[in-house]
Order: structure tokens, then C-alpha cells, then sequence
């Protein structure tokens, strides 16, 4: 099965930073890459879904960009709702393995 | 607005079975993909099942042959049966529906699968 790894598992980061989440698939899965924001005792939240395509409703500040096995989530100006756990996932077959989670916290 | 609504967890010695059910609204859970998906304590998420529109089934390896996922279309409602509980089943359990989309990529049509809306969990604690 393909695993997922991102990086790095914990960032700190104050309100109108730039922040870059990194996940990596142990092979290629094209552009088959969604990510999510979870805050605390919340469900998931869909962000990007096809590597780089933008949720409806999702604010412009996010970003997402790669394929293959290397993929990047990024923040351009951080908010303060923005503090979370970021989760990537493999979007192409089962068992859509997620990626360990990015906890962002605030510097 | 689409809602989705998890109930049946509990605590239950390991061994013991359970029912999940997702009930929805504003929203055709069989005219939709849906799925399970779990997150144990202070974890990351772990894909459980889906059940397909056409009825088909998929099950993690780690949940296959005791789990099962169905659906009742009268009260649009999903289920997941669980059986021979282990203390590493114990979770928040999330229904979500599995959306899809298609890009043109190298000269032929691809399609893509995303969570899109999910319900607020169950907890399921397997202890005795």
C-alpha cells in the first residue's frame, strides 16, 4: 500500500507568515493528492483536492502544488483560524491512506 | 445544507459488536459513494470502508471480515456493523461521503477521489 509522510509533523508560526506543509508519497500518485484542516473536536475540512484545486469556500491564501510523489500545501498569510492540523491524502484508490498530520501552532 | 449524523458509540468490551449509524439530510446517501473513517485518540485518520452507489463494498485490511457497511435508502441512513472488537478499534468514527472528479491529464480523462462532507463522529472505546 502507498504511505504517506508529511513534514514536518509540528510548526510554529505567527499571524501573517508564509507557511509550507510538505507531503511526500512512498510512490507516484500523480496528482491524486487532497488535503484537510482539522481544528479540535471538529471533522475534517477539504481544502485542495487534485493536488491543486481549490475547495468552494476556501480562502485564495491557501494553496497547493506537485505531483507525483512530492506535494506542498501552502498558507501565503497565516490567520488566526488558520491554526490547525493539516492532513494530506492520496485521492486515487483504497485504502486513501491520509498522511500523519502537520499540527500548526501559534509562535 | 447537507448534514450527517453519527450515533451508536459506546463503550464495549473487547470481543463485543456495535452498530454506527450515519443518518443524512439534504443530501441521497444512496445515490452517493460513501465511507468511514476513523481517528483514535490524539491520531490521525484511518480510512474504514466504503459502499459504493452501485452497492459495492471495500473494506481496510485491518477491519475486513469483521466490519460491514450498509445502507438503508428508506431513512438514508448508513450503517457500519462491528464485530470482534479490539481495543485498537477504538475511535472517533466519521461517516463522509467520497466525492469525484475528473482532469485531463496525458491525453486521457482521470478521475480523483475526495472526503467532502463529513459528520461529526461517533466514539467507539473498546476496553473492559
Amino acid at each position: 500500500d502507498i504511505k504517506m509522510t508529511q513534514s514536518p509533523s509540528s510548526l510554529s508560526a505567527s499571524v501573517g507568515d508564509r507557511v509550507t506543509i510538505s507531503c511526500r508519497a512512498s510512490q507516484s500518485i500523480s496528482g491524486y493528492l487532497n488535503w484537510y484542516q482539522q481544528k479540535p473536536g471538529k471533522p475534517p475540512k477539504l481544502l485542495i483536492y487534485g493536488a491543486s484545486s481549490l475547495q468552494s469556500g476556501v480562502p485564495s491564501r491557501f494553496s497547493g502544488s506537485g505531483s507525483g510523489t512530492d506535494f506542498t500545501l501552502t498558507i501565503s498569510s497565516l490567520q488566526p483560524e488558520d491554526f490547525a492540523t493539516y492532513f494530506c491524502q492520496q485521492g486515487y484508490s483504497s485504502p486513501f491512506p491520509f498522511g500523519q498530520g502537520t499540527k500548526l501552532e501559534i509562535k | 445544507e447537507v448534514q450527517l449524523v453519527e450515533s451508536g458509540g459506546g463503550l464495549i468490551q473487547p470481543g463485543g459488536s456495535l452498530r454506527l449509524s450515519c443518518a443524512a439530510s439534504g443530501f441521497t446517501v444512496s445515490t452517493n459513494s460513501m465511507s468511514w473513517v476513523r481517528q483514535a485518540p490524539g491520531k490521525g485518520l484511518e480510512w474504514v470502508s466504503l459502499l459504493s452507489s452501485d452497492g459495492t463494498t471495500d473494506y481496510a485490511d485491518s477491519v475486513a471480515g469483521r466490519f460491514t457497511i450498509s445502507r438503508d435508502n428508506s431513512k438514508n441512513t448508513l450503517y457500519l456493523e462491528m464485530n470482534s472488537l479490539r481495543a485498537e478499534d477504538t475511535a472517533v468514527y466519521h461517516c463522509a461521503s467520497l466525492s469525484v472528479y475528473y482532469y485531463d491529464t496525458s491525453g486521457f480523462t482521470a478521475a480523483g477521489y475526495y472526503f467532502d462532507y463529513w459528520g461529526q463522529g461517533t466514539l467507539v472505546t473498546v476496553s473492559s
